[in-house]
């Protein structure tokens, strides 16, 4: 059964360091997104991408944060100056379709720990 | 501000027994429903989805909405302690919108 995968399972890295987390997401999904889940708190969504582009931001993804489809294949999304605050699982899902119910299926997570 | 509001629990039911998961939402505008259960330090994995007022049923698994009441609800039944997770309820906003707005989850805990 086809599954979004995301490297690194695991990122440490210390404070003001770039990072790029990277998604595959399933083959013949169009639409892109990005979550995370601080420990112990909600699912929070941070982007979403279509056609190249963005669809809809929340107030959390600001200037720090951009995404990428750098090829036919990978999603990536950059945090160019970490904080402390930014360490959570990032969840990057797909979805098939714009119209209808719009399931959204997640990859497995990265963790990302900013000392 | 867009709410989706969920029990913590943890709900304990006993093996075989029915476990009843609620949400209610803020959002009047909100299109489709969804349930997700997330293990301890994993991903959420979809369970069902619902867009339309009623029942719907998917194996052990029963989603229901009453769109007037705004609340939703994920019955399981003849629970196993492998259904002991956390259930996430989603939500997608005003039509277009691709953003899910999740609950903070019901931790459920099956008892053997």
């Amino acid at each position: 059964e086809p599954e979004v995968t995301q490297t690194p399972s695991h990122q440490v890295t210390q404070m003001g360091q770039e990072v790029i987390l990277r998604c595959v997401p399933i083959s013949n999904h169009l639409y892109f997104y990005w979550y995370r889940q601080i420990l112990g708190q909600k699912v929070e969504f941070l982007v979403s991408f279509y056609n190249n582009e963005i669809s809809e931001k929340s107030e959390i993804f600001d200037d720090q944060f951009s995404v990428e489809r750098p090829d036919g294949s990978n999603f990536t999304l950059k945090i160019r100056s970490t904080k402390l605050e930014d360490s959570a699982m990032y969840f990057c899902a797909s979805s098939e379709g714009w119209a209808g119910p719009g399931e959204q299926f997640f990859g497995p997570g990265t963790r990302l720990t900013v000392l | 501000q867009k709410e989706v509001e969920q029990n913590s629990g943890p709900l304990s039911v006993p093996e075989g027994a029915i476990a009843s998961l609620n949400c209610t939402y803020s959002d009047r505008g909100s299109q489709s429903f969804f349930w997700y259960r997330q293990y301890s330090g994993k991903s959420p994995e979809l369970i069902m989805f619902i867009y339309s007022n009623g029942d719907k049923e998917d194996g052990r698994f029963t989603a229901q909405l009453n769109k007037a009441s705004q609340y939703v609800s994920l019955l399981i039944r003849d629970s196993q302690p492998s259904d002991s997770a956390t259930y996430l309820c989603a939500v997608f906003g005003d039509t277009g919108r691709r953003a899910l707005t999740f609950g903070s989850g019901t931790r459920l805990q099956v008892q053997p």
